[in-house]
């Protein structure tokens, strides 16, 4: 199983500054790593896919890097709407998906 | 746009069949796989498996012969029953459309909102 390592736990940041949040998988999984944002009891919305491709609709502030084991989602400049969970997930191996723990962006 | 919309019971006893319905609107069923996913309080998400529109299915080794995923074409839904339930069973399911990608990897663009589900007498 591909286990998917995710830091910081927790994120404080204020409007306007830059995030950055990590993924790390225990194997190596290419580019197979997909990131999303996750407000409770809201649908999860897709982010990134291909570790770098940005989903339908995405802001340009979201962007993804990474290959192999060491994956990174940045948000340029936070807006209000972006205070929520993160968490990524990757495909291949047995289960066929596994996510990582995920971090809480919270207001500072 | 693609909705997806869980339902079932929120109350489920303990060694009993969990059941619970995803409805899809505004979007085609065939030519997808349609996925169940869980997370249970203070844990990670859980791929619990998938359904083909043409009916082949995908699990989960974690959870053996208890789960099965269904669909019903005419009626666009996805069921999954999840037998002999505990109370680690107690989570937040969602269903999700997977996105297959040779070049990107499979992943999730359409999620259902979610429905709790609570395993006890």
């Amino acid at each position: 199983e591909v286990v998917l390592t995710q830091s910081p736990g927790t994120l404080s940041l204020s409007p306007g500054e830059r995030a950055t949040l990590s993924c790390r998988a225990s194997h190596s999984i290419s580019r197979n790593l997909a990131w999303y944002q996750h407000t409770p009891g809201q649908a999860p919305r897709l982010l990134i896919y291909g570790a770098s491709s940005r989903g339908t609709g995405i802001p340009e502030r979201f962007s993804g890097t990474g290959s192999g084991t060491d994956f990174t989602l940045t948000i340029s400049r936070l807006e209000p709407e972006d205070f929520a969970v993160y968490f990524c997930q990757q495909y291949g191996g047995s289960p066929m998906y596994t996510f990582g723990q995920g971090t809480k962006l919270e207001i500072k | 746009q693609v909705q997806l919309q869980e339902s079932g019971p929120g109350l489920v006893k303990p060694s009993e069949t969990l059941s619970l319905t995803c409805t899809i609107s505004g979007g085609s069923i065939s030519n997808y796989y349609w996925s169940w996913i869980r997370q249970s309080p203070g844990r990670r998400l859980e791929w619990l498996g998938h359904i083909f529109s043409s009916g082949s299915t995908n699990y989960n080794p974690s959870l053996g012969s208890r789960v099965s995923v269904s669909i019903d074409r005419p009626k666009k839904q996805i069921s999954l029953k999840l037998t002999s339930v505990t109370a680690a069973d107690t989570a937040i399911y969602y269903c999700a459309r997977v996105r297959d990608s040779v070049e990107y990897g499979d992943y999730f663009d359409h999620w259902g909102r979610g429905t709790l589900v609570t395993v006890s007498s």
